[in-house]
């Protein structure tokens, strides 16, 4: 019963690399999410999906892009990594009432 | 656009003291409410949660009521615990999730 499953845990990065995290879910949800959290300024969207072969930008896109490949898994994709981007990234999908949100456990990306 | 504003931390406390963290939000619609706790180094768990007017969320000593009409959703525990230390996000669902700042908790013995 894994529920959100993200990948790497731990990463660090030169400016400039690129880099894709990973994100699958086993509960069947259509809705995915991709958050980044700093100190001070709380989870802010950087993208969502809806649905299968469904995107769109949250509050924070730039210098970020995502591929819904199929139900299961929702990428994120960082194509040239600036420090701006070190932060804890977490992945989520909700439930089709939206009533119960389920999170990955975090991604911690450190840019150089 | 939807969003969420939360009281701004950090919060101390001692422990067996009453706790409010105050949310209000601003949606069209009729979102779902939540709240989320983090424990240092660890993900976010879902806390309480309500899905219309006057629900009330509860979960481990920790309260919240659905406000319609003051569009707020302010979470209460009657005596915390230094366990409690954590922080707190207030968040809501319409046709996607929008989350607070966050409220850094610390309780002291």
């Amino acid at each position: 019963n894994a529920g959100v499953t993200q990948t790497p845990k731990f990463q660090v990065l030169k400016t400039g690399q690129s880099m894709t995290l990973q994100c699958a879910q086993d509960m069947n949800h259509n809705s995915m999410y991709w958050y980044r959290q700093d100190p001070g300024m709380g989870l802010r969207l950087i993208y969502y999906s809806a649905s299968e072969g469904t995107t769109d930008k949250g509050e924070v896109p730039n210098g970020y892009n995502v591929s819904r490949l199929n139900k299961r898994e929702f990428s994120l994709r960082l194509e040239s990594a600036a420090p701006s981007q070190t932060s804890v990234y977490f992945c989520a999908t909700t439930t089709g009432s939206g009533n119960t949100i389920y999170f990955g456990e975090g991604s911690w990306l450190t840019v150089v | 656009g939807n969003s969420v504003t939360q009281m701004e931390g950090p919060v101390t406390l001692s422990e067996e003291a009453f706790l409010t963290i105050n949310c209000t939000y601003t949606a069209t619609g009729y979102p779902s409410l939540f709240w989320y706790v983090q424990y240092p180094g660890e993900g976010l768990q879902l806390l309480l949660k309500a899905t219309k007017a006057d629900d009330k969320g509860s979960n481990k000593g920790f309260e919240a009521t659905y406000r319609k009409e003051t569009t707020s959703f302010h979470l209460e525990k009657g005596s915390v615990q230094v366990s409690d230390s954590a922080v707190y996000f207030c968040a809501l669902r319409d046709y996607k999730l929008s989350f607070g700042a966050g409220t850094t908790v610390t309780v002291r013995a």
